[in-house]
């Protein structure tokens, strides 16, 4: 099993729909868990952390499954603007440094 | 915005030469890492550092080496360039977020091609 495994997509989506990403882990001590959105040629920025209860921001929604080790992302009302590649990232456990990047999956949404 | 740059933003260059990146940072931050980016693989990290002169390896680091004499600044080294390391290169840095973890925070990246 890869250590973090996402759905490369493309992920089509008409405005306005709801789309969700799930993403996989191999380490069950992981204990750091993030989404980051990843625009055309640019460099990778901070979506939301990810926390044990589950959080939300705006249209954006975070859960955390440890039991069968997954995060999803769900993102309603979709806009053009978040038209990008969301990248699932999870630490190794232990010290600072250890973050393993998904491949990212890319949305893309149509008028 | 974490205020983050990287130099040059852009760069060709030819296979044997050595060529250095640099990664600059305004934020203080104790933890500063280097990263590559290549289609069909995540981020990889390259070479990471915990503190001034305080580096260690990351996943990828065969061919690169780094220095940090400063905390603001950490340099990415290519000893001798060769057209593998054609990638684009994302400097970041971390502060710990409220869980004891870390969050961390990229520059705009250099895109880097060795002919």
């Amino acid at each position: 099993r890869k250590e973090v495994e996402q759905d490369p997509g493309p992920f089509n989506v008409p405005e306005g729909a709801t789309v969700a990403f799930n993403c996989t882990y191999s380490n069950s001590a992981s204990q750091s868990f993030f989404w980051y959105r990843q625009d055309c040629r640019k460099e990778p920025k901070l979506l939301m952390s990810v926390y044990s209860s589950g959080n939300e921001d705006g249209r954006f929604t975070a859960q955390l499954n440890r039991a069968s080790q997954y995060i999803s992302l769900l993102i309603r009302d979709s806009k053009l603007s978040d038209s990008a590649t969301y990248l699932c990232v999870v630490n190794r456990g232990g010290s600072q440094g250890n973050l393993i990047f998904g491949k990212g999956t890319k949305l893309s949404v149509k008028p | 915005d974490a205020g983050i740059t990287q130099s040059p933003r852009h760069k060709v260059t030819e296979t044997g030469t050595p060529v250095t990146l640099r990664c600059h940072q305004t934020e203080n931050h104790r933890y500063m890492y280097w990263y590559r980016q290549d289609p069909g693989h995540g981020l990889r990290l390259i070479h990471y550092s915990y503190g001034v002169k305080d580096t260690d390896k990351g996943e990828v680091s065969d061919g690169y080496s780094v220095s940090r004499s400063k905390t603001e600044d950490f340099l990415l080294t290519l000893e001798s360039a060769t057209s593998s390391q054609t990638s684009v290169y994302f400097c970041a840095i971390s502060d710990p977020n409220r869980e004891g973890g870390e969050t961390q925070y990229f520059g705009p990246g250099t895109r880097l091609l060795v002919l």
